[in-house]
C-alpha cells in the first residue's frame, strides 16, 4: 500500500459546482498535512495546510480525519481557473520531508 | 519576497554526460529539499538539508547522484553519469524550518537522450 493515495480523476465539473477530493495516508503517526495545487508544467504551489480542527480559505475547505486517516479538500463555486492537479502531502514517518500523492486532476468546464 | 530560484529551467543532455542543477532557497529558510517528479506522479524526496547538513538522503541514488549545500544557503544537485531514466523534473523546495510549509521552485526539466 502506498503511503499517500489519491483518486487520480479526472474530475470534470461545471462552473459553480462543488467538488471534493479525498486523500488517504497509511502512517497513523503523521503530523503535518497539506494540499498543493499544480498547473500543467508548473511547480506545486501550496494551497493550504490542514489542521486538526479543519480550516477554510474562501471557497476552499480542508478537513482532517485522523480516525480514518484521510484528508479532504472541498471546493465550492468552482471557477474555470480552479482547473489543475491537486496534490496532497503528508509528512514522512522518518521526519519532516513530505510524501506526496499522485494528484487528482480537476477540470472545470463552462 | 523572492521565491525559490532554480537554474537551468531546461536541460537536454546525452546519456553518460554529467549535469548539475542549482537552487537558491527563500531567504532565511534553513531547510532545503530536492525532489524528483516524473510525469503523472507526485514529487519524491531525494535529499533534505538542515542548514548545511544532509539529514535525509536515503532516497538519493548515491552511485550517480550527489548534492551539496556548503554554506547552508545555495545547493547543487549533480548527476554523473546521467541515464535515460533520469529524465524528469527536479524540484527544489525550502521551508523556514523542518515541519513548516514547503515552497517550491520552478524546477529543472531534464531530458536525457
Amino acid at each position: 500500500r502506498k503511503e499517500v493515495e489519491q483518486d487520480p480523476g479526472p474530475f470534470n465539473v461545471p462552473e459553480g459546482a462543488t467538488v471534493a477530493f479525498n486523500c488517504t495516508y497509511s502512517n497513523s503517526a503523521s503530523q503535518s498535512f497539506f494540499w498543493y495545487r499544480q498547473d500543467c508544467r508548473k511547480e506545486p504551489k501550496l494551497l493550504m495546510s490542514v489542521y486538526s480542527s479543519g480550516n477554510e480559505d474562501g471557497r476552499f475547505t480542508a478537513q482532517l480525519n485522523r480516525a480514518s486517516q484521510y484528508i479532504s479538500l472541498l471546493i465550492r463555486d468552482s471557477k474555470l481557473s480552479d482547473s489543475a492537479t491537486y496534490l496532497c502531502a503528508v509528512n514522512r514517518h522518518s521526519g519532516y520531508a513530505l510524501n506526496f500523492g499522485k494528484g487528482t486532476s480537476l477540470l472545470v468546464t463552462p | 519576497e523572492a521565491g525559490v530560484v532554480q537554474s537551468p529551467r531546461y536541460k537536454i543532455i546525452e546519456k553518460k554526460q554529467p549535469v548539475a542543477f542549482w537552487c537558491n532557497p527563500i531567504s532565511g529558510h534553513n531547510t532545503l529539499y530536492w525532489y524528483l517528479q516524473n510525469l503523472g506522479q507526485g514529487p519524491e524526496l531525494l535529499i533534505r538539508y538542515e542548514n548545511e547538513e544532509a539529514v535525509d538522503d536515503s532516497q538519493l541514488p548515491k552511485d550517480r547522484f550527489s548534492a551539496e549545500r556548503l554554506k547552508g544557503v545555495d545547493s547543487t544537485l549533480k548527476i554523473q553519469p546521467a541515464e535515460l531514466g533520469d529524465s524528469a523534473v527536479y524540484l527544489c523546495a525550502s521551508s523556514l524550518s523542518a515541519g513548516n510549509e514547503q515552497y517550491f521552485g520552478p524546477g529543472t526539466r531534464l531530458t536525457v537522450t
